[in-house]
């Protein structure tokens, strides 16, 4: 079945170092989506990318679809200790009204 | 801003005990997810409904079920619980598919003992 896969599955970085999540689709998605989740709380959504090569920034974030529109990444510059959670990305199941989620990267940022 | 909310934030059952989780979404939003997420897991997909129909179905056990009601809150029955079923349950909500993002509630904690 249709999957979306995301490394790497944590991450450990010292605060001022950057950050990538990558995520791939087995299909070709009509958009993707990224959450983010602080430990102990509920996924928030960060942002929808649509165009295949599109991308778009967030402060410090920077999001990017990939031209087949079946990758994408995450990358955030000199992290923070705030930016510690778990970021998954998403994308709409083929004929569904579900959204799948990839297994999500779990940052960890060290003062 | 209202946001998704959900009740109860904890749940504590015994096994082959009954649970309902509700969930009231955000207003004018059409859709509903129910999602479980168990420990250091992704969110994985149970059901959904847009305008009180059942939309789509995941990986909810037959023992599970839900409903959309008609001032669109959404209710999850689950049966004969098991140690297994121990997990958060989140709700979103959006308005349409799913192009636009999800918004989810703080979810409810069910602890199955």
């Amino acid at each position: 079945g249709q999957q979306v896969m995301q490394i790497p599955q944590y991450q450990h970085v010292q605060e001022g170092e950057d950050f990538t999540t990558y995520c791939n689709s087995s299909t070709t998605l009509s958009n993707i989506q990224w959450y983010k989740q602080r430990p102990g709380g509920h996924p928030v959504f960060l942002i929808q990318l649509v165009k295949s090569g599109e991308v778009k920034k967030q402060k410090r974030l920077t999001f990017q679809f990939g031209e087949a529109k079946k990758n994408s990444s995450l990358h955030i510059t000199a992290t923070q200790t705030t930016d510690v959670g778990t970021y998954f990305c998403a994308g709409p199941h083929t004929g569904g009204f579900k959204t799948i989620f990839g297994a999500g990267t779990r940052l960890f940022v060290k003062a | 801003a209202a946001g998704v909310i959900q009740s109860p934030r904890h749940l504590i059952k015994e096994k082959r005990e009954t649970a309902t989780l509700k969930c009231y979404p955000i207003p004018r939003h059409d859709t509903v997810y129910w999602y479980q997420q168990g420990p250091g897991q992704d969110p994985q997909f149970l059901i959904s409904f847009y305008e009180k129909m059942q939309s789509d179905k995941g990986s909810i056990p037959d023992r599970f079920s839900a409903q959309q009601f008609s001032d669109y809150h959404s209710e999850l029955n689950m049966s004969s619980l098991e140690l297994g079923d121990s997990a958060l349950y989140f709700c979103a909500s959006s308005f349409g598919d799913s192009n636009y993002g999800y918004t989810f509630g703080s979810g409810t904690r069910l602890t199955v003992v």
